[in-house]
């Protein structure tokens, strides 16, 4: 059962670069999310979509894209990065049919990204 | 922005001990959940609860969902070291659309 696979697990970046977290599910879920987690602040919303075609920001969207073209994939993009976007990534996915708020959100295992 | 605050931030018992951590909010919540981090891994849910007053068992945990819907506790009986982890609770936003979390408090249960 793979559930939701993140990739890579470490990326050590320059300032300045680019890069693309990778986020992939198995379980046909159509909401898809991706999640910051720094010490102290908890999970933070950065993008979310409801389903192929479909994305919206979260709380901290700068400096981040996303695109969802299939319903399993749902890569996130730095556009050029910086030493405040350190931190740990989280990608997860969750059922939208009746009774989802009741439904656990499935979670990545985490991209843990430093910027130098 | 909705705001979930949780207490304590660290605690350390020692394995067998009883404890309660508190999720809070200015805030209405229509569903609450809680989650159970552990070092390296993402958070896996532990329970949802959606009523308010409502109570829910799982094993030695118990939730319990304030009556006006913004806070919520979860009582551990008897520690036991496999326990500790970031527990997050987390509430879906007015929108009903996403899930806000809460910083978590890091349990350690010393043997």
């Amino acid at each position: 059962n793979a559930g939701v696979t993140q990739t890579p697990k470490f990326q050590v970046l320059k300032t300045g670069q680019s890069m693309t977290l990778q986020c992939a599910q198995d379980m046909n879920h159509e909401y898809m999310s991706w999640y910051r987690q720094d010490p102290g602040m908890g999970l933070r919303l950065i993008h979310y979509s409801v389903g192929a075609g479909i994305t919206d920001q979260g709380e901290v969207p700068n400096g981040y894209n996303v695109s969802r073209s299939t319903t399993e994939d749902f890569p996130l993009r730095l556009l050029s990065a910086a030493p405040s976007q350190t931190s740990v990534y989280f990608c997860a996915s969750s059922p939208r049919t009746g009774g989802w708020r009741n439904q656990p959100q499935h979670f990545g295992d985490g991209t843990r990204l430093s910027i130098l | 922005t909705q705001l979930l605050e949780q207490s304590p931030q660290f605690l350390s018992i020692q394995e067998g001990e009883n404890l309660t951590v508190y999720c809070n909010s200015s805030s209405v919540f229509s569903s609450l959940q809680w989650y159970r981090q552990e070092p390296g891994e993402g958070p896996v849910l532990l329970v949802t609860v959606v009523t308010g007053g409502e109570v829910k068992k799982l094993k030695r945990l118990t939730f319990q969902f304030g009556d006006a819907r913004k806070d919520s506790s979860l009582h551990i009986t008897a520690a036991q070291p496999g326990d500790t982890g970031l527990y997050l609770c987390a509430g879906l936003d007015n929108y009903g659309q996403n899930f806000v979390f809460g910083p978590g408090t890091r349990l350690s249960v010393l043997p």
